[in-house]
């Protein structure tokens, strides 16, 4: 099975100011179709999880444009360039290269 | 509007069994993966199951394999899982999503599963 590792497991951060979470496979996350299934969500408080990335950089439908994703084969990376209130949540990365697997969860929370 | 809900979860003894549903309007939910999802009180997400649009290809993961049933009723807009032998440890909140390019687009506000006696 593909372990996710994040890191941090918890990110205090000030309004305004960026953030980076860290998603780290144990195997490479290329599928044999050449694509990389990795993707990260966000959730809030009490909410379901919700997506912002997929295919580890693009943006879903609706996703403001202060969240970005990054990474090749094993390392990954969610950006949010300003944080904002709302922001305040558990990211999860998630692999769907094989099998599907989540890593642990980062929390954000504001300073 | 796209939208999943389920249902049919509630607290149900060790050992007994339990039906959710997943209710999807709003898309053409024949086209879709569907999966169902699970998070324990206070913990993280863990992936439970997949199913293939027409519902002929189905995965599990190993907590649940032999004793969880996914299937659809592509009829019916409704995606179900089936839960025997039930354990504490299967005491979770249960999302179901959709499935677009490997990732969970859409989810469904959840429904509580409690296993005690």
């Amino acid at each position: 099975d593909i372990v996710m590792t994040q890191t941090p497991l918890s990110s205090p951060v000030t309004l305004g100011q960026p953030a980076s979470i860290s998603c780290r496979s144990s195997q490479s996350l290329v599928h044999s179709d050449g694509n990389t299934y990795l993707s990260w969500l966000q959730q809030r408080p009490g909410q379901p999880p919700r997506l912002l990335i997929y295919k580890i950089s693009n943006r879903f439908s609706g996703v403001p444009d202060r969240f970005s994703g990054s990474g090749a084969g094993t390392d990954f990376t969610l950006k949010i360039s300003r944080v904002e209130a709302e922001d305040v949540g558990v990211f999860y990365c998630m692999q769907a290269t094989q099998s599907y697997t989540f890593g642990q969860g980062t929390k954000l929370e504001i300073k | 509007e796209v939208q999943l809900v389920e249902s049919g979860g509630g607290l149900v003894q060790p050992g007994g069994s339990l039906r959710l549903s997943c209710a999807a309007s709003g898309f053409t939910f024949s086209s879709y993966g569907m999966h169902w999802v699970r998070q324990a009180p206070g913990k993280g997400l863990v992936w439970v199951s997949r199913i293939n649009s027409d519902g002929s290809r189905t995965s599990y993961a190993d907590s649940v394999k032999g004793r969880f049933t996914i299937s659809r009723d592509n009829a019916k807009n409704t995606l179900y899982l089936q839960m025997n032998s039930l354990r504490a440890e299967d005491t979770a909140v249960y999302y179901c999503a959709r499935d677009v390019f490997g990732a969970f687009h859409i989810w469904g506000q959840g429904t509580m599963v409690t296993v005690s006696s």
